[in-house]
């Protein structure tokens, strides 16, 4: 069965402080994968996305991540958090002929002072 | 480019009657839109697939009668709520897909709720 799982329910973390957010997936086939955010009561931006190539992948807002197919694992990390990064972020995974998304239960970020 | 429009973004309405949320994709054309539900902190549901001029196609457990869905251009899909009960009270969020093209583009949502 295809499924998104994100083992941290809620994680805190400092201001300056790394961040790794873990994104673990089921798919039976070549997976195009996606990290979301989402601030309270708005849409989902997206931070980043792969669909191939590079493992390591860029997106906006200093945010990186990194497939790992033997791990089925798709992280997010971030070198230094800021204040404005508390929100909730979601991992995504999707592709064949319907384009359907499965989304992760969500991540929610705090970040204290 | 790519964004896509809700509209209501918070509607309240009466228990039993009708709720119409649109969803637009202001500069491309989707061929295909979803709708997606979203609880209270938890994460989104698919909950219908809409492809332009033809009948959506409704995720399992999905009631297609009480939430009607037509993508009549390609610019824009609709999700009617028909007598909305307050567990239909939710998030509603939208998607499109630029043809031939694998990321979805999100609405801001719609906050639904019933009295």
């Amino acid at each position: 069965a295809q499924s998104v799982t994100q083992p941290d329910i809620h994680i805190t973390v400092s201001e300056g402080a790394s961040l790794e957010l873990r994104c673990n997936y089921s798919y039976g086939a070549t997976p195009y994968l996606f990290w979301y955010v989402q601030s309270p009561g708005q849409g989902l931006q997206l931070l980043l996305k792969y669909f191939s190539g590079d493992t390591l992948v860029q997106g906006i807002k200093g945010f990186e991540a990194e497939f790992k197919r033997s791990q089925s694992s798709f992280n997010l990390r971030k070198p230094s958090v800021h204040w404005s990064d508390a929100a909730e972020y979601f991992c995504a995974v999707g592709g064949g002929a319907t384009n359907k998304l499965i989304f992760g239960t969500g991540t929610l970020l705090a970040v204290q002072p | 480019g790519a964004v896509v429009s809700q509209h209501p973004s918070r509607v309240i309405c009466k228990s039993g009657t009708s709720v119409k949320i649109e969803c637009r994709s202001l500069d491309f054309q989707a061929t295909t839109m979803f709708w997606y539900r979203q609880f209270p902190k938890k994460s989104l549901m698919l909950m219908a697939t809409s492809n332009e001029g033809s009948k959506a196609t409704y995720e399992q457990g999905v009631e297609k009668d009480k939430f009607l869905i037509n993508h009549a251009s390609l610019t824009l899909s609709t999700l009617t709520v028909t007598s909305a009960h307050p567990e239909d009270s939710s998030f509603y969020i939208c998607s499109a897909l630029p043809g031939a093209y694998n990321e979805q583009f999100f609405g801001p949502g719609t906050r639904l709720t019933v009295l």
